[in-house]
């Protein structure tokens, strides 16, 4: 069983598109993490999003914490090579131990 | 001010040698987890540890494999009579002990190849 299901689980797009990316589960998260990971290399973290409803913004990355505290998504804008990577999503709906996402394997195409 | 310190970066081993990985967490951080990860997967929880305390074991089989975060020193993961299912990149984490909305640093990992 998968505490955080993502999707989707592959995506390639021209640079230049927007794009969507979901984390979805039925577990209340007092917070959830978004880490990008780039081959070769340990996953980095983008942000943290609190509270319900939260809207983040990273440059060209937004990122909202459903209202529910259950649930996340990714939006980029104007995806450049730069973005390509493995996206994750992370929490800790009890106490301190981290659950990861499915992951999202983003590839932008020059 | 040093990140999550992963040793070695690559490691081979034959099969039915014993593998230790190496990890020192960030400074003041004192939970560490590890995670296994197969090439185009996602990260598999494997343990999940506080100084001198295993927490949470339950995403680490129970034969072979161990871990441990001694009072001084890094926290080691140990695989025993490795097999080459065991080849993978395993990552560690950290994070502080009082923190209200828990936040995990990574490692850059060790990739572990098993001929």
């Amino acid at each position: 069983t998968q505490l955080l299901e993502q999707s989707p689980q592959f995506l390639s797009i021209q640079e230049g598109e927007n794009l969507t990316v979901y984390c979805n589960s039925s577990s209340v998260f007092s917070s959830l993490q978004w880490y990008r990971q780039e081959p070769g290399e340990g996953p980095v973290l983008l942000v943290t999003v609190v509270t319900g409803g939260e809207v983040k913004k990273l440059k060209r990355l937004t990122f909202q914490f459903g209202d529910a505290r259950k649930d996340s998504s990714l939006h980029i804008t104007a995806a450049q090579p730069g973005d390509t990577g493995l996206y994750l999503c992370a929490g800790a709906p009890t106490g301190n131990q981290f659950y990861f996402g499915t992951g999202t394997s983003l590839t932008v195409i020059p | 001010n040093a990140g999550v310190m992963q040793n070695p970066r690559h490691l081979v081993r034959r099969r039915g040698q014993e593998a230790r990985l190496r990890c020192s967490p960030m400074k003041g951080h004192s939970h560490v987890y590890w995670y296994r990860q197969l090439p185009e997967e996602g990260l598999k929880f494997m343990v999940y540890l506080q100084k001198e305390n295993i927490i949470d074991e339950s995403g680490m089989p129970k034969e072979r494999f161990s871990a441990e975060f001694p009072k001084e020193g890094p926290s080691i993961l140990r695989i025993q009579q490795v097999v080459r299912g065991d080849s993978a990149a395993y990552f560690c984490a950290s994070s502080p002990l009082e923190q209200t909305h828990t936040e995990a640093f990574f490692g850059q990992g060790t990739r572990l190849t098993v001929v």
